[in-house]
């Protein structure tokens, strides 16, 4: 079983909805959550960063952790067909040092 | 400001070949960070270098080697390809100071 489990999608949504993305893990050593996105051949670009439980807004983009559950959420308002592309969660159990455990990544497609 | 630089772009190899691919941190950042993302997969950690030396070392075989420089640029080293190292792989760089990864474009090895 993988440490960090994420459902590959594809997840195809209209244009203006809400996209809803999550992750469950294994390891309860993980304070360190993050959402990168990655378009096709590039680089992942990181998101959002939040450390231990609770909620981060920062713009469209929320980002839930629930320790408890060893489950984490990003959820995207108002998407737009330039929020297609694979959405990658990560975790560290440590800040200093962070070796990053990654989950395999959903694919959004958001339609005009 | 730069952000993070990684060369080549992509290379073609044949198995039992030896490659050598390089990363250039983004300004600031003395820490380097290396990993594999296979073809629909999320991306898994090989090492890390931090002031010169192997900091933190992922689930990878002794064909994989690297190198941090004075100026913090970094290279990785595999031996002996085997198609199954056919994969993009990632540079991250990251500061003492700055808890977060910042991913390179990659660079995407073919194996044949």
């Amino acid at each position: 079983q993988k440490e960090v489990e994420q459902d590959p999608g594809p997840l195809s949504v209209p244009e203006g909805a809400i996209v809803s993305l999550n992750c469950t893990y294994s390891n309860s050593a993980f304070q360190y959550f993050m959402w990168y996105r990655q378009y096709s051949r590039k680089g992942p670009e990181l998101l959002m960063y939040t450390y231990s439980s609770g909620n981060k807004e920062d713009g469209r983009f929320t980002a839930q952790v629930d320790k408890s559950s060893k489950y984490i959420s990003l959820f995207i308002r108002d998407s737009q067909p330039s929020d297609s592309a694979t959405y990658l969660c990560a975790m560290s159990a440590t800040a200093a040092g962070n070796k990053l455990t990654f989950g395999g990544g959903t694919r959004v497609l958001v339609k005009p | 400001d730069a952000g993070v630089t990684q060369s080549p772009t992509h290379l073609i190899k044949t198995r039992g070949q030896q490659v050598t691919l390089r990363c250039s941190p983004k300004s600031g950042h003395d820490t380097v960070s290396w990993y594999q993302q296979a073809l629909g997969q999320g991306p898994q950690f090989i090492f890390q270098y931090y002031e010169e030396e192997e900091r933190q070392r992922g689930n990878f075989p002794d064909r994989f080697s690297g190198h941090q420089f004075p100026n913090y640029s970094s290279e990785l080293n595999v031996n002996a390809l085997l198609l199954g190292d056919s994969a993009l792989y990632l540079c991250a760089s990251s500061s003492s100071s700055e808890l977060t990864q910042y991913f390179g474009p990659g660079t995407r090895l073919t194996v044949l």
